[in-house]
């Protein structure tokens, strides 16, 4: 059973078009949720962390919120630059984070 | 800060050959990873370092594959007998252990002909 399931698998949108990415998750005793952007061919950017339920923060377009089950990435009025796979993590009860298959985001001009 | 560091950047080898790779960390950073990435898939954990000491590995990491960090600086990954599914992109990561927020090098994609 995936522990970080993130939806939907691949999004397209106009500029300006402002939308949400979904990020759920089944670990017990959540450490911290962590989003990423990736290019392609390049590692993954780090972009946010979020430690505790209703919990957010923002950078430029980007706003990420975290409930006790899941986390959205909100998009607003995107750019063209904006399209990139979103990877969403989960860190549990040791070091390592858990990652989801992440969300491309195409955005249309 | 010049982030976190990769090479090659790309490998191609034939099965069977050995191959390995090399990371170095963010600077003054003690905690070291490994993942490795497939087509459309997010990364995937394999071993994690905390200054020279390999703390997990993942039983994704088979025998054929090593690890080391020497000195608890750079890491390098050694992979014996490739086999086509090795194919993917071996990405490297650091952490401070601070919030563990990882960052991430640009990756060697690797190649099994």
């Amino acid at each position: 059973e995936d522990q970080v399931t993130q939806s939907p698998e691949a999004l397209r949108l106009q500029e300006g078009e402002s939308s949400s990415l979904n990020c759920s998750y089944t670990v017990s005793g959540l450490r911290g949720l962590f989003w990423y952007r990736q290019d392609p061919g390049k590692g993954p950017e780090f972009l946010f962390t979020l430690y505790s339920a209703g919990e957010e923060k923002e950078k430029e377009r980007l706003k990420a919120t975290l409930t006790k089950k899941e986390s959205f990435l909100h998009i607003t009025a995107p750019k063209p630059e904006d399209s990139a796979t979103y990877l969403c993590a989960v860190q549990e009860t040791d070091d390592k984070i858990i990652f989801g298959k992440g969300t491309r985001l195409h955005i249309l001009p | 800060d010049t982030g976190v560091s990769q090479d090659p950047r790309h490998k191609i080898t034939k099965r069977g050959q050995n191959v390995t790779f090399r990371c170095d960390p963010i600077s003054e950073h003690n905690r070291l990873y490994w993942y490795r990435q497939t087509l459309g898939q997010g990364p995937e954990f394999l071993t994690y370092f905390q200054n020279e000491a390999q703390l997990e590995k993942s039983r994704l990491l088979s025998d054929r594959f090593s690890a080391e960090r020497p000195k608890g600086s750079f890491s390098t990954l050694e992979i014996q007998r490739t086999e086509q599914g090795d194919s993917a992109m071996y990405l490297c990561a650091s952490s401070s252990g601070r919030g563990n927020i990882q960052y991430f090098g640009a990756g060697t994609r690797l190649s099994v002909l």
